[in-house]
């Protein structure tokens, strides 16, 4: 089974800040990995898929990269309405989930 | 619009048996697969089964094998979840959602507590 290693568990950011999320997958994913946002209460929402490809309606502020095993999504310009909770979940073998980064404000 | 209305949740006893149920509309349910997501209260995401468009492929975690069987009627464009023997670590809310490799579209989730 493919592990992902994500981290930071949390974050703290003031509004405007750049943030970065990191998820290392136990071997290579192919770029395969997506990306989610989940508020309180939620059902969790796609942002991102096949690394970098933004789904219809997320905002340009929200970025993905990388390859191989390592991966990293930010967010420029940290606008309150991003105050949530961010998963990666890696899709080229089954399905496995980062254990999340819960965003808050500093 | 795409919907996926979960049902069937609820308070059961460990060891006892429960079915969800997923209700799809604005899409064609026959040509995708589908999966069930859960989050145990205060924890992460977690991948429970998939199944294929036509039910003829399904995959588990190991944690469920054995003890969940996801499956679908694509005449009634409904997906469920049979879960036997439940137990404690099964408590969590229930996403349905659209398997397209990733999951694109998800259901608002239906609550599943066992205890005694």
């Amino acid at each position: 089974d493919i592990q992902m290693t994500q981290s930071p568990p949390s974050l703290s950011a003031s509004l405007g800040d750049k943030v970065t999320i990191t998820c290392q997958a136990s071997q290579n994913i192919n770029k395969y990995i997506a990306w989610y946002q989940q508020k309180p209460g939620k059902a969790p929402r796609q942002l991102i898929r096949y690394t970098s490809t933004l789904v219809s309606g997320t905002p340009s502020r929200f970025s993905g990269s990388g390859s191989g095993r390592d991966y990293s999504f930010s967010i420029s310009n940290v606008e309150s309405e991003d105050i949530a909770s961010y998963y990666c979940l890696q899709y080229d073998n089954l399905h496995t989930f980062g254990a999340g980064t819960k965003l808050e404000l500093k | 619009e795409v919907q996926l209305v979960e049902s069937g949740g609820g308070l059961v006893q460990p060891g006892r048996s429960m079915k969800l149920s997923c209700a799809a509309s604005g899409f064609t349910f026959s040509n995708y697969g589908m999966a069930w997501v859960r989050q145990a209260p205060t924890k992460g995401l977690e991948w429970v089964a998939t199944i294929s468009y036509d039910g003829s492929s399904t995959y588990y975690r190991d944690s469920v094998k054995g003890r969940f069987t996801i499956s679908r009627d694509n005449a009634k464009s409904t997906l469920y979840l049979q879960m036997n023997s439940l137990r404690s670590e099964d408590t969590a809310t229930y996403y349905c959602t659209r398997e397209k490799g990733y999951f694109d579209y998800w259901g608002q989730g239906v609550m599943v507590t066992v205890s005694s």
